[in-house]
C-alpha cells in the first residue's frame, strides 16, 4: 500500500497521560500536515513540515502539543497531559511540493479518546 | 482569514438522479484553489474535485462537476447519476496560492450525503 499510514487508528487513554501518533506520509512526498477534526466539525490545520523542518503551527497546537518529522520522513504527534478537549480524530496527509496538481493525500487518522 | 461554509449538514437523494452540495467562501485573496473532498465512513478522505480560481471552467471530473462562481464566492458540487458508493462527507476546503507558502486547507463543517437505493 502506497498511501498515507497513520498508527494507531485508535487510542483510549486516560485524561493526564501522554499520547504519540505517528503518520508514514507517501514516500516521494516532502511535505506533511497534521489535522484536527472533532465530531461534526471538519478537519482543522495543526502544523506542517516541508522535508524535515516545521514551517507553519496553527495556534490551536498548545504547548501540550508537539510535532516532529526527523528524518523529513515519517512523522509523530506527541500530546502531553492528555485533556477530554482532546478527543479527536487527528488526520495526516502528504503532498508534494511544486506539483501543480496541489494534491493533499489523507491518512485514515488516528481517533483519540480520551477519559 | 479565510472561511468556508457549508449550509447544508445532510442531504440525501435517490440513485441514479442528481444532487448540489452548496458551498461558499470567504477571502480576500484573488488566486487560490477549492476542492471538493469525500470521506466515506471510516475510511479516509479523497480528492473529487479541484478548481483554480483563475480558470473560469468550471471543473469536471466524470459524474461530478461544479458551478463556480467567483464574484459571488460560491463553489458548488453536483453528483449526477447518484451510486449507492457516493454515501460519504463531503467537505469543501479552500487554500491560498501555494506559491505563497503554506498548502493548509481550510474546510468547511461538511455534509452528510446519503444515497438512497
Amino acid at each position: 500500500d502506497t498511501g498515507v499510514s497513520q498508527d494507531p487508528r485508535h487510542k483510549i487513554t486516560k485524561r493526564g497521560q501522554n499520547v504519540t501518533f505517528r503518520c508514514d506520509p507517501i514516500s516521494e512526498h516532502n511535505r506533511l500536515y497534521w489535522y484536527r477534526q472533532t465530531l461534526g466539525q471538519g478537519p482543522e490545520f495543526l502544523t506542517y513540515f516541508q522535508n524535515e523542518a516545521q514551517l507553519e503551527k496553527s495556534r490551536l497546537l498548545s504547548d501540550r502539543f508537539s510535532a516532529e518529522r526527523p528524518k523529513g520522513s515519517f512523522s509523530t504527534l506527541e500530546i502531553q497531559r492528555t485533556e477530554q478537549g482532546d478527543s479527536a480524530m487527528y488526520l495526516c496527509a502528504s503532498s508534494r511540493y511544486s506539483d501543480p496538481k496541489t494534491e493533499a493525500f489523507f491518512g485514515q487518522g488516528t481517533r483519540l479518546t480520551v477519559v | 482569514a479565510q472561511t468556508v461554509t457549508q449550509s447544508q449538514p445532510e442531504m440525501s437523494v435517490q440513485e441514479a438522479e442528481t444532487v448540489t452540495l452548496s458551498c461558499t467562501y470567504d477571502t480576500s485573496e484573488s488566486n487560490y484553489y477549492l476542492f471538493w473532498y469525500k470521506q466515506p465512513p471510516s475510511r479516509q478522505m479523497i480528492l473529487v474535485i479541484r478548481q483554480e480560481a483563475y480558470k473560469q471552467q468550471n471543473a469536471t471530473e466524470n459524474r461530478f462537476s461544479v458551478n463556480f462562481q467567483k464574484a459571488a464566492k460560491s463553489f458548488s458540487l453536483k453528483i449526477s447519476d447518484s451510486q449507492l458508493g457516493d454515501t460519504a462527507m463531503y467537505f469543501c476546503a479552500f487554500m491560498t496560492d501555494p506559491q505563497g507558502g503554506s498548502e493548509k486547507l481550510v474546510f468547511g463543517k461538511g455534509t452528510k450525503l446519503t444515497v438512497n437505493p
